[in-house]
């Protein structure tokens, strides 16, 4: 399962509340991704991270920000939540070696 | 994504028939990367392609990129209840950093016993 977990797994909040995702990573992997997955839409980049403190933008990065201070962790916040934002959130890692993504198990959030 | 198309969209297949999975692009594939997910579950990664004409095999599973690298098959051999899901296939079609990577809308796979 490459050593991915989520935090939390499950979450609903109101609109206008901040809210953070956490994902960790066990085994040293340089780069790691936040998806967000929706009917219709599929899989699509939000942010991705190449290192300690060295992140980059993907396809749909508006109302989103990440931060990683360390290796281990990958953090995707809204500051500010819509309900547009209610998805299913997945993280993944890319191994170094053969560039393999692995996804983690995902986090099911809704914005009331 | 229009950029990657998968067909078909949906399949139901009765249990032992061979089944084939279509990812098309309009763009090179620098790396194309196959995942089954079950409903509601996370992606398992089931394997990635990076040469023109390259074949992989993972136990009744065989993924082929064409030479051109511009489409992707994923062929199942004597499909069973266990193969059911979606099939997705994502590919880096902006460079070959591995980073932008692009999925199809996936194939929703259904196997009648």
């Amino acid at each position: 399962d490459a050593g991915i977990t989520q935090s939390p797994r499950h979450k609903v909040t109101e609109t206008g509340t901040p809210v953070t995702l956490r994902c960790h990573q066990t085994e040293n992997h340089r780069y790691m991704y936040w998806y967000r997955q929706d009917p219709g839409h599929g899989l699509r980049l939000i942010h991705y991270s190449y290192g300690v403190k060295d992140t980059d933008k993907g396809e749909v990065s508006d109302g989103y920000s990440v931060s990683r201070s360390k290796t281990e962790d990958f953090l995707l916040t809204l500051e500010s939540a819509t309900s547009s934002q209610t998805s299913v959130y997945f993280c993944a890692i890319r191994e170094r070696r053969y560039n393999e993504q692995f996804f983690g198990p995902g986090t099911r959030l809704t914005v009331l | 994504s229009q950029e990657l198309e998968q067909s078909p969209q949906s399949l139901i297949v009765q249990e032992g028939k061979n089944l084939t999975i279509n990812c098309t692009s309009s763009k090179t594939l620098y790396g194309l990367y196959w995942y089954k997910q079950k409903y509601g579950e996370g992606l398992i990664f089931l394997m990635m392609l990076q040469k023109g004409g390259e074949e992989k095999s993972h136990e009744k599973i065989t993924a082929k990129l064409d030479e051109k690298k511009q489409q992707s098959s994923l062929h199942i051999t004597a499909s069973q209840p266990s193969h059911a899901g979606i099939y997705l296939c994502g590919a880096d079609i902006v460079n070959n950093a591995g980073n932008m990577l692009t999925f199809g809308g996936g194939t929703r796979l259904m196997v009648k016993p």
